[in-house]
């Protein structure tokens, strides 16, 4: 089993439309939860970081946690095709340093 | 404030040979973490330097090996070069206080 599932995808959904992506991750001393976007041939970009059970709201982008699901996800309202990307999701361990466990990412195109 | 930079962008080497990968840190940060992307899968954590030591590792052999210089930049040497290393190595900064890393655009080897 790995560490951090992410469904490969692509999720395709159309422009304006909510996009929804998971992760699971198998480890419960996991602390800290990061998305990242990956356009094609670029490095990867933090979008949001979660701490604590419950939802956090940034703009377009809400990021769940729920640790007793081991379950995080994010979700993009108003989808844009410039939103059309691989989404990485990371955990970090407690203890771990600074160390991030990435999951093989989900590919999302948003289609006008 | 400038970001994190790589150099080279790319670079072609032949089985065999050895490689060094160069990472100058977001100003302010300290920890600097290298991962190695293969094609189609999320970042794989190689180690993280602090205080010119190697403080953490993931797993990877010998052949990769790296170095904190006292301003903070990094080094990531690779020998004996094996066609499976190819892939983009990517350099991510942080403060070994804080949860965040930010990644650099990464450096694009390519083993033939």
């Amino acid at each position: 089993q790995k560490e951090v599932e992410q469904n490969s995808g692509p999720l395709s959904v159309p422009e304006g439309a909510i996009a929804s992506l998971n992760c699971t991750y198998s480890d419960r001393v996991s602390q800290s939860f990061f998305w990242y976007r990956q356009y094609s041939g670029k490095s990867p970009e933090l979008i949001m970081s979660i701490y604590s059970n419950g939802d956090k709201e940034d703009g377009r982008f809400t990021a769940q946690l729920n640790k007793a699901s081991q379950y995080v996800s994010l979700l993009i309202r108003d989808s844009q095709p410039s939103d059309s990307a691989t989404y990485l999701c990371a955990v970090k361990k407690s203890g771990g340093y600074n160390k991030l466990i990435f999951g093989a990412g989900t590919r999302l195109a948003v289609h006008p | 404030d400038a970001g994190v930079t790589q150099s080279p962008t790319h670079l072609i080497k032949t089985r065999g040979q050895q490689v060094t990968l160069r990472c100058s840190p977001k100003s302010g940060h300290d920890t600097v973490s290298w991962y190695q992307q293969a094609l189609g899968q999320g970042p794989q954590f190689i180690f993280q330097y602090y205080e010119e030591e190697e403080r953490q590792r993931g797993n990877f052999p010998d052949r990769f090996s790296g170095h904190q210089f006292p301003n903070y930049s990094s080094e990531l040497n690779v020998n004996a070069l094996l066609l499976g290393d190819s892939a983009l190595y990517l350099c991510a900064s942080s403060l070994t206080s804080g949860e965040t890393q930010y990644f650099g655009p990464g450096t694009r080897l390519l083993v033939l």
